[in-house]
């Protein structure tokens, strides 16, 4: 079946530091790739997606390349901020089915 | 717009108690999905729907029911609360049409615990 699996967490850096959150996927079809964050107390939101092979997602300096050779869709980050402590999603939606399928997610915390 | 909402945040049911968490959407959105999510895991689909009237079971339907008569509520049902529903309960919601990469949009999250 279709998974997600994201590097365990928590991850901790210091404010400044690079980014990187490994996210490899398994699909029975072509899918979409999605990043989603949750800040504390809140929802789930769309950080970032991309569609195809070669695609590059990116928004509030986030990036992540869509490489189907290794069926992966890792998240970074050059410079991160304490605002950017949250937990992030990996997910995957398979083109004509209506659920995504997410990771167990990863939680990052940004210390000053 | 006010998005996708959830009431309530939080609740606590004993064994066996019945309650129905609501959300509604302001987008016009045609999809609408209830998800929950448990500790250290991803979301899990329960139910969803694609338009008032239509509803269908996701990864975990068991335990739970829906109803979508408008556009904008999608309200989910507990029945007979178990410790195993204890859990938090995520809305979403997408506009999709057929070949699209739909955005869901997710609510703010009902956080139940069964005692």
């Amino acid at each position: 079946g279709d998974s997600v699996t994201q590097m365990e967490g928590p991850v901790t850096l210091s404010e400044e530091a690079f980014l990187t959150i490994n996210c490899t996927y398994t699909a029975t079809g072509y899918p979409s790739l999605f990043w989603y964050v949750q800040y504390p107390g809140e929802g789930l939101q769309l950080l970032l997606k991309a569609t195809k092979a070669d695609d590059k997602g990116s928004n509030k300096g986030f990036e992540a390349t869509y490489r189907k050779e290794t069926t992966s869709f890792h998240l970074e980050k050059g410079s991160v901020q304490v605002s950017d402590s949250a937990v992030y999603f990996c997910a995957l939606k398979i083109q004509g089915a209506q659920k995504l399928v997410f990771g167990q997610g990863t939680r990052l915390t940004i210390n000053p | 717009n006010a998005g996708v909402t959830q009431t309530p945040k939080f609740r606590i049911l004993k064994i066996g108690q019945s309650m129905t968490l609501q959300c509604t959407q302001d987008m016009n959105h045609n999809y609408m999905y209830w998800y929950r999510q448990d500790p250290g895991m991803g979301l899990k689909l329960i139910y969803y729907s694609v338009g008032a009237g239509i509803t269908d079971k996701g990864e975990v339907p068991n335990g739970y029911n829906v109803s979508r008569s408008t556009t904008e509520d999608f309200p989910l049902r507990l029945e007979l609360a178990a410790p195993s529903q204890t859990s938090v309960y995520f809305c979403a919601s997408s506009y999709s049409t057929s070949g699209a990469v739909d955005t869901q949009y997710f609510g703010p999250g009902t956080r139940l615990t069964v005692l």
